[in-house]
């Protein structure tokens, strides 16, 4: 166990919705990564927040943004969904600055019909 | 810019035999790199770190990692494998800003 929560498990939506993906980091850990992974990307990198602001932005879709909020939980939002957004999606966290030592929840599995 | 490459997407071995998964880097700053395994359907769990000192560097389920700086390599290996190893690794580095992952290697083990 990470220490890294991710709710929900498992999200199946159409196309079109929008969904809100929530993460807990570990326990005093300031910074928050997303990640989505699929067959065809890979894991890919998102975007990252460290103590309620961007930090980094990688290859997210202007359809998605992502928040973190005073208490260090993280939201991802993704709107407009298409089927090719079906995806595992990941949130990390990391405490260590410099190291980059990134701890991983357990995914959300997003599936788009 | 960092880069990892990872050698084979996919590796195959036997029950007990050497494993050896391979990865290269680039990175402009002396780079901290790490070693994370994905079992099925979960998340990405840390196997081992270099970050500073010793180049022989042991993690979790009996894995352990050699940074060459000469070669830009930080490969994987375990002396013999288990059925439970079956699982995809990832060889990742930092440049103290981002993390870049390597694309994956797939680990199957045969009986």
């Amino acid at each position: 166990d990470s220490g890294v929560t991710q709710t929900p498990k498992h999200l199946i939506t159409a196309t079109g919705q929008r969904v809100t993906l929530r993460c807990s980091p570990r326990s005093g850990d300031l910074s928050v990564y997303w990640y989505q992974q699929s067959l065809d990307q890979g894991l890919q990198f998102l975007i990252q927040y460290y103590n309620g602001e961007e930090r980094a932005k990688g290859n997210i879709l202007e359809r998605f943004s992502a928040q973190q909020f005073p208490d260090l939980h993280s939201e991802l939002n993704l709107s407009s969904l298409e089927l090719g957004d079906s995806a595992l999606y990941f949130c990390a966290s990391s405490g260590n600055r410099g190291i980059n030592e990134q701890y991983f929840g357990p995914g959300t599995r997003l599936t788009v019909t | 810019a960092q880069s990892v490459t990872q050698l084979g997407s996919h590796v195959s071995v036997s029950e007990g035999a050497l494993v050896l998964l391979r990865c290269n880097y680039s990175s402009s700053v002396p780079p901290y790199l790490f070693w994370y395994v994905q079992y099925p359907n979960q998340g990405l769990q840390l196997l081992l770190k270099y970050t500073t000192g010793a180049t022989l560097v042991k993690g979790i389920n009996g894995f352990e990692a050699e940074f060459k700086k000469s070669e830009t390599s930080f490969h994987l290996t375990k002396p013999s494998a288990h059925m439970s190893d079956a699982a995809e690794y990832f060889c990742a580095v930092s440049d103290r800003n981002t993390l870049t992952f390597g694309k994956g290697t797939m680990l199957l083990v045969s009986p």
